[in-house]
C-alpha cells in the first residue's frame, strides 16, 4: 500500500516530556511536511523538507525539532511540551510542488 | 502574507439541495496563486477534492465546482444537489509563488447533510 503513514495515532503526556512523531511516506514523493491544526482547526505549516534539505521553516518554538533521515522519512521532535502544544500533527508529501497526499494524523495532549 | 478565509463553522443542507461554501483569499506573494479545495471525510485523512491553476478556470470533482475569480479574490465551492455522503470537513487553499513548498489553508467549514 502506498501512503503516509504516521505513528502514533494518539500521545497523552505531561509538561515538560520530550515526545516524538514519526511519519513515512511510500508515494516516492521528495517532498514532505510537517503541519499543526489546533483546536480552532487551524492548519499552520510548520516545515517541509526537499530531498532532505529543510526548505521552509515557520516561526515556531526552538522546543520543536524535525529530522530527516531520508526522502521517504520526516519526524517531529518536541522538547519539553507545553499546555498549548495540544493539537492535531498532520505529516503529508508530495511530488515538489505537485498535490500533497496527507497522513491521518497524530493527535497530541498535554497534560 | 498569503490568507485564505472561509465560511467559517457549521453548514447544514438537506441532501439534494444546493451547497455553497464561500472562499476568498488574499495573495501578495504572487498575483495568480493555485487554489485548491482539500476534504476532510469522517474517519479519513485530509485530501484533495479540486484544484486550479488557472484564472478564470473551473475546477471540478465529485459533483463539486469552484470557479477562479481574479476580480473578486474568490473560489466558492458549488454543488448543486448534495448528498448525505458529503458531511465532511472542507478546507480552502492556495500556494504562492516566494515558497512554492506551502500551501495555507483556510479554517475549514463542517458541512452536514440532513437526510
Amino acid at each position: 500500500e502506498t501512503a503516509v503513514f504516521q505513528t502514533p495515532n494518539y500521545h497523552v503526556t505531561q509538561v515538560g516530556n520530550e515526545v516524538s512523531f514519526n511519519c513515512k511516506q511510500t508515494l516516492g514523493h521528495d517532498t514532505m511536511y510537517w503541519y499543526k491544526q489546533d483546536s480552532k482547526k487551524l492548519l499552520k505549516i510548520m516545515f517541509s523538507y526537499n530531498n532532505k534539505q529543510l526548505i521552509v521553516n515557520e516561526t515556531v518554538p526552538r522546543r520543536f525539532s524535525p529530522q530527516s533521515s531520508d526522502k521517504a522519512h520526516l519526524n517531529l521532535r518536541i522538547k519539553s511540551v507545553e499546555p498549548e502544544d495540544s493539537a492535531v500533527y498532520l505529516c503529508a508529501s508530495s511530488y515538489s510542488n505537485s498535490d500533497y497526499t496527507f497522513g491521518s494524523g497524530t493527535r497530541l495532549l498535554v497534560i | 502574507g498569503d490568507s485564505v478565509t472561509q465560511t467559517e463553522g457549521q453548514v447544514t443542507v438537506s441532501e439534494s439541495k444546493s451547497l455553497i461554501i464561500n472562499c476568498t483569499y488574499s495573495a501578495t506573494s504572487i498575483a495568480y496563486p493555485n487554489l485548491f479545495w482539500y476534504v476532510r471525510y469522517p474517519g479519513e485523512g485530509l485530501q484533495l477534492l479540486l484544484k486550479v491553476i488557472t484564472a478564470g478556470q473551473k475546477g471540478s470533482s465529485r459533483g463539486f465546482e469552484a470557479t477562479y475569480n481574479k476580480e473578486t479574490t474568490s473560489f466558492h465551492l458549488q454543488k448543486a444537489s448534495v448528498q448525505e455522503s458529503d458531511s465532511a470537513v472542507y478546507y480552502c487553499a492556495l500556494r504562492g509563488d516566494t515558497n512554492a513548498y506551502k500551501v495555507i489553508f483556510g479554517k475549514g467549514t463542517h458541512l452536514h447533510v440532513l437526510p
